[in-house]
């Protein structure tokens, strides 16, 4: 079993559209959890942490079920530069590494 | 923010050469940088971790005598890929630990280099 499972898309939606994202991870010793955005041939960029009670960033907001080891991101009001991967990431207690899912495609169309 | 930087930001060579990717942290030092390599639409997949002072600790199924680390200061590491070959064609990527003051444990990515070999 992969350490952290992504839903396998792609998302092809409209502008405008409300979009969510799934994730889940096998280690429950896991601490910290990011949402990274990784557009074509370009490193990976931290988009945002997911904490327990979960976070908003404008149209974007995460949430972390521990008891369920599970991770979404919900993308409200979609935009055309939304048109991306978005990674689930994982890591363990302080520095280590992180894991990454294998990223979800988002294609957002006028 | 912090920035890393990676060098050179793509490389084409022929078999059986062998090709060196710098990674420096431009304004913090980093006790602890990572090495990624990302295959074509494929997760980003650790393959070693470097430590400054120390030797690298690599993850399963990557062979220390092919990609060789050196951490030999604060800010720079560096992977070298001997006797490169088609195969080892990918996408790698460096991150670096920042660990100063309050910044525990943020990592920072570099923007990667585009290895094909020939």
């Amino acid at each position: 079993r992969k350490e952290v499972e992504q839903d396998p898309g792609p998302f092809n939606v409209p502008e405008g559209a409300t979009v969510a994202f799934n994730c889940t991870y096998s280690n429950s010793a896991s601490q910290s959890f990011f949402w990274y955005r990784q557009d074509c041939r370009k490193e990976p960029k931290l988009l945002m942490s997911v904490y327990s009670s979960g976070n908003e960033d404008g149209r974007f907001t995460a949430q972390l079920n521990r008891a369920s080891q599970y991770i979404s991101l919900l993308i409200r009001d979609s935009k055309l530069s939304d048109s991306a991967t978005y990674l689930c990431v994982v890591k363990g207690q302080a520095g280590t590494a992180l894991i990454f899912g294998k990223g979800t495609t988002l294609s957002v169309s006028s | 923010g912090a920035v890393v930087s990676q060098h050179p930001s793509w490389v084409i060579c022929k078999s059986g050469t062998s090709v060196k990717i710098e990674c420096r942290s431009l304004d913090f030092q980093a006790t602890t940088m990572f090495w990624y390599r990302q295959f074509p639409k494929q997760s980003l997949m650790l393959m070693a971790t470097s430590n400054e002072g120390s030797k690298a600790t690599y993850e399963q199924g990557v062979e220390k005598d092919k990609f060789l680390i050196n951490h030999a200061s604060l800010t720079l590491s560096t992977l070298t890929v001997t006797s490169a070959h088609p195969e080892d064609s990918s996408f790698y990527i460096c991150s670096a630990r920042d660990n100063r003051g309050h910044l525990t444990d943020t990592q920072y990515f570099g923007p990667g280099t585009r290895l094909t070999v020939l």
